[in-house]
């Protein structure tokens, strides 16, 4: 079956502890990215991945990290998570025509 | 970059009745424009696309038409059915391909038994 998955699905962490959300797909696709989903700010587009090793910044960048050292996995990064980076994450997989999002990671920092 | 912009916010309509929702977008660039459906606690999912060299587009109850020179798109809805309602999000790629989206804010649509 082709899919995206999200690991972990939900997760309290607290300021500065430094955390990674996996990404991983199975259906040979170039292109990954990651998004984050606020209420009323809809899909923000966080980090993208033409291909393994390259990789560009998105719309809201700012205190994540992203790796492509697979082709299949696109891992998240956030080195000193902040309260104003709780947020539903979303990592997405993507032909040319269709974005295929994983199931969300809700995380939230105090 | 390109900004995206969705109205209206939340549209309630009657089971039966049409749903039409509008973007605009400010770069004259993009060229690729997608509408995905977000239900309740689950992920965006893609239900219809179009491209600029196309007008219109339609699949089944759902259509989506294209106007480049006002830079705005609608997605519509007919025979609206209590499953439509969801959050539906325009988007809309200045670039070849799908890897560069700029999503609007969605619209959360409720359709009344």
């Amino acid at each position: 079956e082709a899919q995206v998955t999200q690991n972990p699905r939900y997760l309290i962490t607290v300021t500065g502890k430094k955390l990674t959300v996996t990404c991983s797909q199975n259906m040979n696709h170039e292109y990954m990215s990651w998004y984050r989903q606020d209420p009323g700010l809809g899909l923000r587009q966080i980090y993208y991945s033409m291909n393994v090793e390259v990789t560009d910044k998105g719309d809201v960048p700012e205190g994540y990290k992203v790796s492509r050292k697979e082709k299949r996995n696109f891992p998240l990064i956030l080195e000193s998570p902040s309260p104003n980076q709780t947020s539903l994450y979303f990592c997405a997989s993507s032909t040319d025509y269709e974005q295929y999002f994983g199931p969300g990671t809700r995380l939230t920092v105090t | 970059g390109e900004n995206v912009e969705q109205h209206p916010s939340t549209l309630s309509v009657q089971e039966g009745d049409s749903a039409v929702i509008k973007c605009t977008y400010s770069d004259s660039a993009s060229n690729y424009f997608p509408w995905y459906k977000q239900e309740l606690g689950k992920r965006p999912q893609l239900i219809i696309d179009i491209r600029s060299n196309v007008g219109e587009k339609k699949d089944q109850r759902i259509a989506v038409t294209l106007n480049k020179t006002a830079k705005h798109f609608s997605l519509h809805i007919t025979e609206t059915q209590p499953e439509d309602s969801a959050v539906y999000f325009c988007a809309a790629s200045p670039y070849y391909g799908n890897n560069r989206l700029a999503f609007g804010k969605g619209n959360q649509v409720v359709v009344i038994p």
